[in-house]
């Protein structure tokens, strides 16, 4: 089956750095992405990783490794309307998104 | 540019009543995608379209759901005679077509639906 893992629940401090993990196992590997839902509204575009690495935008950082079927989503500085759901992607063989069940990461002063 | 609309944004109804909820994509984009997504959830995939067709409907969880795009643009997910458990935020998600790259998926502010 396919299955993606990541926590359900983050605490963190404003200013502060988290990492996000996210695990999965999937029929094939067209890349991976990160999304963004605060409560009530639709998720938004983070991140994509198709190669291994690390890939920089901003204050936000997603890691990919391929090998392990793992990445991680860094973010850094952190501000109060970091507060949210963290929705992890993998577009498996055919193409489809694969979605975890996300990590709600809560942000306090 | 306009983005992904869906409407209506709320729909409250009575179990067993039929049920339309519509999305209208970005201009272009000929993928379109129907998720459910329960609280604490991720979106679960239910259909895509590729143009007029539906490229993938294995998601859909029984025979009361049915969703059409008869012109490649906008899209109607119906749902007959619905049940509680039918209640969720029905998403709708549009991009390029898939394949190799990253063409991110564009979502919908979502409908919320309550079956009572």
């Amino acid at each position: 089956g396919q299955n993606i893992d990541q926590p359900t629940e983050m605490t963190a401090t404003e200013g502060a750095i988290v990492q996000i993990n996210c695990t999965y196992q999937t029929s094939g590997f067209n890349g991976l992405f990160w999304y963004q839902q605060h409560a009530g509204e639709a998720p938004t575009f983070l991140s994509y990783n198709v190669l291994d690495g690390l890939e920089e935008k901003g204050r936000f950082s997603s890691f990919l490794s391929r090998s392990k079927g793992y990445s991680y989503l860094l973010l850094k500085e952190l501000q109060m309307k970091d507060s949210a759901s963290y929705l992890c992607a993998v577009k498996d063989s055919n193409y489809q998104l694969i979605w975890g069940a996300g990590t709600k990461l809560i942000i306090k002063p | 540019g306009a983005g992904v609309s869906q409407t209506p944004s709320n729909k409250v109804t009575e179990k067993g009543k039929y049920v339309e909820l519509r999305c209208d994509p970005i201009s272009g984009h000929t993928a379109l995608y129907w998720y459910r997504q329960s609280l604490g959830q991720g979106p679960e995939f239910l259909i895509y379209f590729q143009g007029t067709g539906a490229a993938d409907d294995s998601g859909l969880p029984n025979d009361r759901f049915f969703a059409v795009r008869p012109e490649g643009s906008v899209s109607t997910l119906k749902i007959q005679r619905t049940e509680r458990g039918d209640s969720a935020v029905y998403l709708c998600a549009s991009s390029l077509t898939p394949g190799q790259g990253y063409n991110e998926q564009f979502f919908g502010p979502g409908t919320r639906l309550t079956v009572l």
